[in-house]
């Protein structure tokens, strides 16, 4: 029931662009983004809650397609502080209860 | 700028050591989180709160265990540490989850000797 990312490692050079996928065997309610630069906590970047919706955070944005059970992160004319790992979270509702599963993360790696 | 706090941020243990991580957050946020988390690896969900006197186990089987007695606190006991539990330990609040982030604490890092 972990959402599955792919794929698990990206390299680029400053400006170039990347697309970090999120897909799940399950329905999705909503879909969580978090990026983890080493050592430290994981920080919220965005949530997309329902099927076609779209979301930008700078030059970061997001699309979440219900039907497909997945999502897809953009990132656009990659910065050197993009470099982390980056986690989709997606809702479920078990037991009657509602939790948050994380992917195995996406380490991106930007190079000068 | 998120107002959760972790303590201690690392800590070198003995087996059969019995530890409390402390977790504690200024929001007044309902749910709490321990997520576990090895070097360079996903977050699993050990431990979950919904309030006050409400704990739940998470995905993740840990022989940890957890209480929520105030809505600030939310801390986590191992009554005898081993080897196997060294990791990174992250506690996590929202005030709702389907429209509200998650804020995370700067972890604890445990490892047992």
């Amino acid at each position: 029931q972990q959402p599955v990312q792919s794929p698990q490692a990206v390299i680029l050079r400053e400006g170039e662009d990347a697309v970090i996928n999120c897909s799940s065997s399950k329905a999705l309610y909503s879909v969580h983004w978090y990026r983890q630069k080493h050592g430290e906590a994981p920080v919220f970047l965005m949530i997309l809650l329902k099927g076609g919706e779209q979301k930008g955070h700078e030059k970061i944005s997001a699309s979440f397609n219900e039907k497909k059970q997945q999502s897809s992160l953009y990132l656009t004319a990659s910065q050197l502080s993009y470099s982390g790992t980056y986690f989709c979270g997606t809702e479920r509702i078990i037991q009657g209860a509602q939790k948050l599963v994380f992917g195995q993360g996406t380490r991106l790696t930007i190079n000068p | 700028e998120a107002d959760i706090y972790q303590t201690p941020r690392y800590l070198v243990i003995g087996t059969g050591k019995k530890i409390t991580l402390e977790c504690s957050q200024t929001m007044g946020h309902d749910k709490m989180y321990w997520y576990q988390q090895d070097p360079g690896m996903e977050l699993h969900l050990i431990h979950y709160s919904y309030g006050v006197n409400s704990t739940e186990k998470g995905d993740l089987s840990s022989e940890s265990t957890v209480s929520r007695i105030r809505t600030e606190h939310f801390p986590l006991t191992l009554e005898s540490a081993r080897p196997s539990h060294t990791s990174q330990y992250l506690c996590a609040s929202s005030a709702r989850l389907n429209t509200g982030e998650l804020f995370f604490g700067e972890g604890s890092r445990l490892t047992v000797l």
